[in-house]
């Protein structure tokens, strides 16, 4: 969804590396989320936010912080990265009944 | 913590046909279960939901049914196309929205013509 926008679209950096991904969104949504996409493991929850204020840890957090510089923007660091991070990460927003997805990062941690 | 279960992991049928995709979920406070369909290379779109207190819910050939005494849901596909080709994935909430769903692993569907 265009509304959702991530950046990088894709990344490559090595171990112990301090990396962020970007997340920023126009549809006005105070609900923002991170996840994690592994093959045959389906999405897992990093952390959500409910409003800039208020951010909570998801189902595996450890590894991850995260930053909610505004409403609409809502960002994911990894301190220092290692390989078992490399994956596909996507950063959604909602309202009530619907969670939007970005296009996703893949991330690649030699 | 809710733990939800999909199954098939892969699934393959012939244009036309239909196609059905299992979930069963673990916690008995579980009252949202979306569907999302992600396509290659991008994220995940919701297709259809159910609430706990509806049985069944059509939109076109997309239908979702719920079975909350077995705990179990499934999406069913009839008149399959080519484009219905994407991985599933069925997710479950205690919220009553969208908040803190918890996914399955996915199912890749292959429509083939």
């Amino acid at each position: 969804d265009a509304d959702v926008t991530q950046t990088p679209r894709n990344r490559i950096t090595k171990t112990g590396k301090r990396i962020m991904l970007e997340c920023s969104q126009t549809k006005g949504h105070d609900r923002m989320y991170w996840y994690r996409q592994d093959p045959g493991l389906g999405l897992r929850l990093i952390y959500y936010s409910f409003d800039v204020k208020d951010i909570n840890k998801g189902e595996i957090s450890d590894g991850y912080s995260v930053s909610r510089q505004a409403q609409a923007k809502f960002s994911l660091s990894l301190e220092s990265a290692i390989p078992n991070q490399t994956a596909l990460y996507f950063c959604a927003t909602s309202v009530w009944d619907t969670q939007y997805f970005g296009p996703g990062t893949r991330l690649t941690v030699l | 913590g809710e733990n939800v279960e999909q199954h098939p992991s892969t699934l393959s049928v012939q244009e036309g046909d239909s196609a059905v995709i299992k979930c069963t979920y673990s916690d008995s406070a579980s009252n949202y279960f979306p569907w999302y369909k992600q396509e290659l290379g991008k994220g995940p779109q919701l297709i259809i939901d159910i609430r706990s207190n509806v049985g069944e819910k059509k939109d076109q050939r997309i239908a979702v049914t719920l079975n909350k005494t077995a705990k179990h849901f499934s999406l069913h596909i009839t008149e399959t196309q080519p484009e219905d080709s994407a991985v599933y994935f069925c997710a479950a909430s205690s919220q009553g929205g969208s908040e803190k769903l918890v996914f399955g692993k996915g199912t890749k569907l292959t429509v083939n013509p």
